[in-house]
């Protein structure tokens, strides 16, 4: 069991519709990311938090649109997306950005678009 | 760009150790070896890491040799359940910038076979 936790797990969305995943840990960790995997391919690290600001941005369209609410909880909010973004979206999370504090990942969303 | 350098694909008899290779010999002084596998629909799972000292828990065994340029994780009796894709992975120095990034390569795909 993971304690990241990523809803929905599934998700069939068409190009014009407005979505959000969702990301949710409690384990006090103040860095969250963001992470797309295609099929066959590792991870690609899209989007890092720390302390719920925005620190890296790894050049993502802007229809995909992150939002950190709170230190537990880390949303991605999409728009008009294509076909090829249909992919498996990861987050994780850790104590902080350092880097002996491993990251934590969830089972991710797997998004289809039509 | 990955750091590292893995073969694509091993096999390994059940109860037999797993001795899975890892190049970085472009690695900084002050950054981590990191692995992490992946089983099939599922996030990535963390295992290990460490700097220059060899390092051990409960799921396996890190040897990072005395220049750091390259390490073997050890798995020391395999079971099928093992099977998946591990990922070697040196992390990116600093919680600033770039820092604290984890920069997946292509990993190796382990076949755990009875």
């Amino acid at each position: 069991d993971t304690e990241v936790t990523q809803t929905p797990k599934h998700l069939v969305m068409g190009m014009t519709n407005k979505k959000s995943l969702k990301c949710e840990q409690h384990m006090g960790h103040r860095a969250m990311y963001w992470y797309k995997q295609k099929a066959k391919k590792p991870p690609e690290l899209m989007f890092v938090y720390s302390y719920e600001k925005l620190s890296i941005n790894e050049s993502v369209p802007s229809r995909f649109s992150p939002e950190c609410p709170n230190s537990s909880l880390l949303n991605l909010h999409l728009h008009a997306l294509q076909p090829e973004d249909s992919a498996l979206y990861l987050c994780a999370s850790s104590q902080d950005r350092q880097k002996d504090q491993p990251q934590h990942f969830g089972d991710g969303t797997r998004l289809s678009i039509l | 760009d990955a750091k590292t350098t893995q073969p694509p694909s091993m096999d390994c008899a059940e109860g037999r150790a797993a001795n899975l290779p890892c190049n970085h010999s472009t690695i900084s002084g002050n950054e981590y070896v990191y692995w992490y596998r992946q089983i099939h629909s599922q996030g990535p799972q963390y295992i290990i890491h460490g700097l220059k000292n060899n390092e051990t828990n409960e799921m396996a065994s890190l040897i990072i040799t005395e220049d750091r340029k390259s390490s073997t994780l050890i798995l020391p009796h395999a079971t099928l359940r093992d099977t998946a894709v591990y990922y070697c992975i040196v992390r990116v120095g600093g919680i600033y910038n770039q820092g604290g990034k984890l920069i997946f390569g292509q990993g190796t795909e382990l076949s755990v076979k009875p």
